[in-house]
């Protein structure tokens, strides 16, 4: 069935820092592709999404890349701050949304 | 602008009893989700309302799951009798259309069956 795999599980970088995270999907008809971060003990919120007629998207130190041929896309943030401490889920959709297992993003001080 | 909202925040229920979830979503949202998150594991797709339809119930893992949306407002999903992998936090999320729109996420029910 459909899936995404969603790598690293964990991540820490020093504050400052770049983190990327990194997806791949496996229906070659998804065509939309939305992050969303869980800060602890919150709800989990869209940060950035994709369409796959687009390569690339950013949004101040948040970018988000995409590659149909190869059927992956990444995350980046740029000079990470201690408030970009969360779950992050990647996910892709055709007819529903199917999400990553997520990475936890850990900013060290 | 309330979000959408679920209750209860958090259920402890012994395997064999019923439980019923709720979910508020945004006002005027036709589009309404479920999902359920495993503890490490991913947000998985449960169903789909617009409006008081199901559009895509194919993530339902069994006939244990009952959602109902009734007039297209509130939804409740119900889990009886719960099983101990019935365990997890149950996400409700809503949007204004399908498609590209943003799904607004509730804060989650955690769902704990001992």
């Amino acid at each position: 069935g459909e899936n995404v795999e969603q790598h690293p599980s964990t991540l820490s970088v020093q504050e400052g820092d770049s983190a990327v995270i990194k997806c791949t999907y496996s229906d070659s008809a998804s065509n939309y592709f939305p992050w969303y971060k869980q800060e602890l003990g919150k709800r989990p919120q869209l940060i950035i999404d994709i369409r796959s007629n687009v390569g690339e998207k950013k949004d101040q130190r948040i970018a988000v890349t995409l590659n149909k041929t190869a059927k992956h896309f990444s995350l980046h943030i740029t000079e990470t701050q201690p408030e970009d401490s969360a779950v992050y889920f990647c996910a892709a959709r055709h007819d529903k949304i199917i999400f990553g297992k997520g990475t936890r993003l850990h900013i060290l001080p | 602008e309330a979000g959408v909202t679920q209750f209860p925040s958090h259920s402890v229920i012994e395997k064999g009893q019923t439980v019923t979830l709720r979910c508020d979503p945004i006002s005027g949202h036709d589009n309404l989700y479920w999902y359920r998150r495993v503890m490490g594991k991913e947000i998985k797709f449960l169903l789909h309302f617009v409006k008081e339809s199901k559009q895509d119930e194919s993530g339902m893992p069994n006939n244990r799951f009952l959602a109902e949306r009734t007039g297209g407002t509130y939804s409740t999903l119900k889990v009886q009798p719960a099983e101990l992998e019935d365990s997890g936090v149950y996400f409700c999320a809503s949007s204004q259309a399908s498609g590209f729109d943003e799904q607004y996420f509730g804060p989650g029910t955690r769902l704990t069956v001992t």
